[in-house]
């Protein structure tokens, strides 16, 4: 059984420029969660998606959306980066019903803007 | 806000348990109590979750006070692989998962 997956596992972009990120969640989960962990900090929550929508956010701005799509898989978007989006982004997945049990996170997805 | 207090560090000799506090002063009823880790570079790692009774699985103990407004999560037989940031966490149920800065454990060989 795959856990949650997430690609690319490494990326550099330059300000200003967009990026996309994929995660697939673990197989039955319906409900995606994005984090950012810049270094040496704990993980910051983006996000959370469910049923397509998107049900919570975080304090991030405009810039950082996401879409989830009908097979529950999901994308981060970074419009117009800045140095200070280098971080490591971290997907997580879990159900949304039933008795509340842990999320699993994916191994995440290293960005970095020059 | 992380709704947690940790230590910011922790040592534990290879084969002791390890006992990692936390503080939770303010949790609500409805709110449990996570614990997850996360090995360096790697993404965080589920180990155990509780509402009031103490609970055990085959990585860690979680002792939960009667008040709930504190909890101990226990490594029987550290070993060097347990080396990792620790993170405790109050969260309701389909909550977002807030995370502090956790306990950095160092498992001394």
């Amino acid at each position: 059984d795959a856990g949650v997956t997430q690609s690319p596992t490494h990326l550099i972009k330059t300000r200003g420029q967009q990026v996309t990120l994929r995660c697939s969640p673990k197989s039955g989960h319906d409900t995606v969660s994005w984090y950012q962990q810049a270094l040496g900090q704990g993980p910051q929550f983006i996000f959370q998606y469910y049923e397509e929508e998107e049900r919570q956010r975080g304090n991030f701005p405009d810039r950082f959306s996401g879409h989830q799509f009908p097979n529950y898989s999901s994308e981060l978007n970074v419009n117009a980066l800045l140095l200070g989006d280098s971080a490591l982004y971290l997907c997580a997945s879990s159900y949304r019903t039933g008795a509340p049990g842990e999320l699993f996170f994916g191994e995440g997805s290293r960005l970095t803007v020059l | 806000d992380a709704k947690t207090t940790q230590p910011t560090s922790m040592d534990c000799a290879e084969g002791r348990a390890a006992n990692l506090p936390c503080n939770h002063s303010t949790i609500s009823g409805n709110e449990y109590v996570y614990w997850y880790r996360q090995i360096h570079s790697q993404g965080p790692q589920y180990i155990i979750h509780g509402l009031k009774n103490n609970e055990t699985n085959e990585m860690a103990s979680l002792i939960i006070t009667e008040d709930r407004k504190s909890s101990t999560l226990i490594l029987p037989h550290a070993t060097l692989r347990d080396t990792a940031v620790y993170y405790c966490i109050v969260r309701a149920r389909d909550d977002k998962i807030i995370f502090g800065k956790g306990t950095r454990l160092h498992i001394l060989p």
